[in-house]
């Protein structure tokens, strides 16, 4: 069974500093990686994803993120916030073959927090 | 490019209650799946379906049920209403693995609040 472990809760930063949304993940076979974003009363919407090749995968908004198999992490990283970042961000991961294919198991978010 | 629409955007129903939510897929999606987020919680499984048959179910009860239309639309049923299955549901639409262009990546609807009381 997958599992996703998403280190912090909650993430308060200033306005144009760096920032680590921190993800580990559990699995017994090979897995694709996803981060979404979330804001307030929407859907979900992709940000980035892992399938194969470079660990480092570069998404919208100026956010990327690094896949280390020996680690298991898939952590996300943007060098510098705007005020309009501040939402919820979930990692996701799902079966590389074979089962439930393209079924994600999300962790339970991270809510980023932008102040001036 | 039309993207994935719900319907209803709210629903407030009584214990007991059945309900019924939609989802229209993205032009060229033939996969939906439809996951549950509690108020606070990331979100979880609940079913997909692929050419009107199910394709895979998580650790949901029988009374959360599903169909698949020709059109690749879809519906999420709930009967007997608990007063836990309030959360927002949210569909989601994908070609499958392995097709043309297929790629896991999963495109998301605004989500359907339904709240139990």
């Amino acid at each position: 069974a997958q599992s996703v472990t998403q280190l912090d809760s909650q993430v308060p930063v200033f306005e144009e500093a760096p920032v680590e949304l921190r993800c580990n993940y559990s699995s017994s076979v090979s897995v694709y990686l996803f981060w979404y974003v979330q804001y307030p009363n929407q859907g979900l919407q992709l940000l980035l994803k892992y399938l194969s090749g470079s660990t480092l995968v570069k998404g919208i908004n100026g956010f990327e993120a690094e896949f280390n198999k020996s680690q298991t992490s898939f952590h996300l990283r943007k060098p510098s916030v705007h005020i309009s970042d501040t939402a919820e961000y979930f990692c996701a991961v799902s079966e590389r073959y074979g089962g439930s294919q393209g079924n994600l198991i999300f962790g339970k978010g991270t809510k980023l927090s932008v102040k001036p | 490019e039309t993207g994935v629409t719900q319907s209803p955007t709210h629903l407030i129903k009584t214990r007991g209650q059945q309900v019924t939510l939609r989802c229209s897929s993205q032009s060229g999606h033939n996969t939906v799946s439809w996951y549950q987020q509690a108020l606070g919680q990331g979100p979880q499984f609940i079913f997909q379906y692929y050419r009107e048959e199910e394709n895979g179910r998580g650790n949901f009860p029988p009374r959360f049920s599903g169909l698949q239309f020709p059109n690749y639309s879809s519906e999420l049923n709930v009967n007997a209403l608990e007063l836990d299955d309030s959360a927002l549901y949210l569909c989601a639409s994908s070609s499958p693995a392995g097709s043309s262009g297929g790629s896991y990546e999963q495109y998301f609807g605004p989500g359907t609040r339904l709240t139990v009381t």
